[in-house]
């Protein structure tokens, strides 16, 4: 079965620029979690997605934003980019969500901003 | 705030011996007790949940347990494919969000 697909891999955008993400779950799973890995903070949660709806947002500002589809792929959006985004951003799906803390994460797409 | 550390950051064994990885955690209401393990340049893999103290997994070499203040990830002849970083990560009561730890990169020479 496919794995969680995380659309660009790489990229690189300058500050002030915005950004889109896209994250197709595997099969079925109708939750689907965002994470920022950065080396001095490690991984951070951004915000997660149940049946299109967001259930929980972590302390991030509102330049960073999602959405869910009827299909259950989703996209993280970040706005008026600045350096200190330059960061792994990991998806995660699973089928119920992070009750059972079991995520299965793409490989990310690593953004550099200069 | 809600908080987990791992110890040692770093960990360097040879193939065959055995040791063990800290994860702390000050969460109230614990809902669940994650460990990942995550290769450079891939996401992290799912490896265990463990929801209770006393509680213990196991797969392969590896063994997950858990007290009411910390888990533990032993590790038992590691071979040289168990080279990774180890994260653990806890949920809260009240919350969808998993808290991860900072990670132990671990290093088996053959």
């Amino acid at each position: 079965k496919a794995g969680v697909t995380q659309t660009p891999r790489y990229l690189i955008k300058t500050r002030g620029q915005q950004v889109t993400l896209s994250c197709s779950p595997i099969s079925g799973h109708r939750s689907v979690s965002w994470y920022q890995q950065t080396p001095g903070q490690g991984l951070q949660f951004l915000f997660e997605y149940f049946s299109e709806t967001q259930r929980n947002k972590g302390n991030f500002p509102g330049r960073f934003s999602g959405r869910q589809f009827s299909n259950s792929r989703s996209e993280m959006n970040v706005s008026t980019l600045e350096l200190g985004d330059s960061a792994l951003y990991l998806c995660a799906s699973s089928l119920r969500g992070t009750n059972t803390g079991e995520l299965f994460f793409g490989e990310g797409s690593r953004l550099t901003v200069l | 705030e809600d908080q987990v550390t791992q110890s040692p950051e770093a960990l360097r064994l040879q193939e065959g011996e055995s040791s063990s990885l800290n994860c702390s955690y000050t969460v109230s209401g614990l809902r669940g007790l994650f460990w990942y393990r995550q290769d450079p340049g891939k996401g992290p893999e799912f490896l265990f949940t463990l929801y209770s103290a006393g509680e213990e997994k196991e797969k392969e070499r590896l063994k997950a347990t858990l007290t009411k203040k910390e888990s533990f990830l032993h590790i038992t002849a590691p071979k040289p494919e168990d080279s990774a970083t180890y994260l653990c990560a806890s949920r809260e009561d009240s919350s969808y969000k998993l808290i991860f730890g900072s990670g132990t990169r671990l290093l088996v020479r053959p």
